[in-house]
């Protein structure tokens, strides 16, 4: 399996909701990512996991809140976003910390702010 | 800051074409360069890891090429197909960090027509 799941892969809602996006992987990669795309640009990373612990951030809105419960899984808590946060998430692993290892991506959830 | 620039920004060539796709990147110091393609709408697919020590790396109808001095990459796409119709994004991951944040380029997008 060298797949890396993202759900949902659409997503709409208001701007009081509170909602949650989910990545996935049996890969047994120890460190996860996640990413922000907007429309018609490369994709900015927002935060990276290594061993289930938050290791960077990127300066990211706190109205965005990761999650990682265990090495498989990564999540993304949702929270009072603005129309300016709609873009595509993407999720990435990688087998370890090394930076000099390949990165997988999921195939994203496309969120939309209303 | 590490900044990644691709060019050209779009191309669009008939089947069968041999195309070089270009990548610069302003700081040398970096652990390995990654080339991804991107389906409209889709996550990202890895197509090549150039590891810093590397001069380039093949798969199948794909050659990428490194030159880390000099800050540039190129992908060479052989006896192209209107399957391969894609946006295609480079990304290095820059040596001051451990971890693999990726930065990515700018994106060629890529047409080839029947």
């Amino acid at each position: 399996d060298t797949e890396v799941t993202q759900t949902p892969k659409h997503l709409v809602m208001g701007m009081t909701n509170k909602k949650s996006l989910k990545c996935e992987q049996h890969m047994g990669h120890r460190a996860m990512y996640w990413y922000k795309q907007k429309a018609k640009k490369p994709p900015e990373l927002m935060f990276v996991y290594s061993y289930e612990k938050l290791s960077i951030n990127e300066s990211v809105p706190s109205r965005f809140s990761p999650e990682c419960p265990n090495s498989s899984l990564l999540n993304l808590h949702l929270h009072a976003l603005q129309p300016e946060d709609s873009a595509l998430y993407l999720c990435a692993s990688s087998p370890r910390q090394d930076p000099n290892t390949e990165a997988f991506f999921g195939q994203g959830t496309r969120l939309t702010v209303v | 800051k590490q900044e990644v620039t691709q060019i050209p920004a779009a191309l669009s060539v008939p089947e069968g074409e041999n195309l070089v796709l270009n990548c610069s990147f302003t700081d040398s110091a970096i652990y390995n360069l990654q080339w991804f393609r991107q389906d409209p709408g889709k996550g990202l697919t890895s197509l090549l890891l150039i590891q810093s020590s590397q001069r380039e790396q093949t798969s199948g109808r794909l050659n990428a090429s490194l030159d880390k001095s000099s800050g540039r990459s190129t992908l060479y796409i052989a006896a192209s197909q209107p399957g391969d119709s894609a946006t295609y994004l480079c990304a290095v991951s820059p040596s001051d960090t451990g971890f693999q944040k990726l930065v990515f380029g700018t994106g060629t997008r890529l047409l080839v027509s029947p």
